[in-house]
């Protein structure tokens, strides 16, 4: 089945040191988005691709990158993660033209 | 800007009951309007789904129908099961620019 796969679905990783989340997917899509989930929130974008165009939103904190090699995947970088970066992280993915946006299944991450 | 506005939670209720969780919009002009559900430990699946004014999206029993005359997209379902406890978010969007997602309403259905 087409879908969209993130990986690990659990990380944990020590303050300050960096960690690397992955989102692949199968859908071909051209747009792939990242939102950040805290508890009892809506999901808030950080950044989106559409296509190779990289589009950051205004109050994401530096300490987060992205890139995207390839139509299939994408990668949020945390480069000096504090605790507050402590959150579900979610990949999105959608296709000019249609109205859906198909979500993975999330990487909680947990920073000690 | 645009925004969504949803009924706060959490919203408790018994296994069979009637189900509506009110979400009003702002925003100039007409966008696409959609409910997301999240259950427990996962990420959000769409439930449904209006692109204009008067249709009705559904899907597994819920029902929303796009109101542009009270800007709304109340969900509802006649009869809710356990298995129906979840986050759900409403959300509209414009074309291919990123949804704009209400606070979400959390339910909690009761046997």
């Amino acid at each position: 089945d087409a879908m969209v796969i993130q990986n690990p679905r659990y990380q944990v990783t020590q303050f300050g040191k960096p960690v690397t989340l992955s989102c692949s997917q199968t859908l071909n899509h051209n747009v792939m988005y990242w939102y950040q989930q805290k508890s009892s929130q809506a999901p808030k974008l950080l950044f989106h691709y559409y296509d190779k165009d990289f589009n950051n939103e205004a109050d994401t904190p530096d300490n987060f990158q992205s890139r995207r090699p390839n139509t299939s995947f994408c990668f949020l970088d945390i480069r000096s993660p504090g605790l507050g970066d402590a959150a579900m992280y979610l990949c999105a993915t959608s296709t000019s033209g249609t109205y859906e946006q198909y979500f993975g299944p999330g990487t909680r991450l947990t920073v000690t | 800007g645009d925004s969504v506005t949803q009924m706060e939670g959490p919203v408790t209720l018994s296994e069979e009951a009637f189900l509506t969780i009110n979400c009003t919009y702002t925003a100039t002009g007409y966008p696409s309007l959609f409910w997301y559900v999240q259950y427990p430990g996962e990420g959000l699946q769409l439930l449904l789904k209006a692109t204009k004014a008067d249709d009705k999206g559904s899907n597994k029993g819920f029902e929303a129908t796009y109101r542009k005359e009270t800007t709304s997209f109340h969900l509802e379902k006649g009869s809710v099961q356990v298995s129906d406890s979840a986050v759900y978010f409403c959300a509209l969007r414009w074309g291919n620019t990123p949804l704009v997602f209400g606070k979400g309403t959390r339910l909690s259905v009761i046997a």
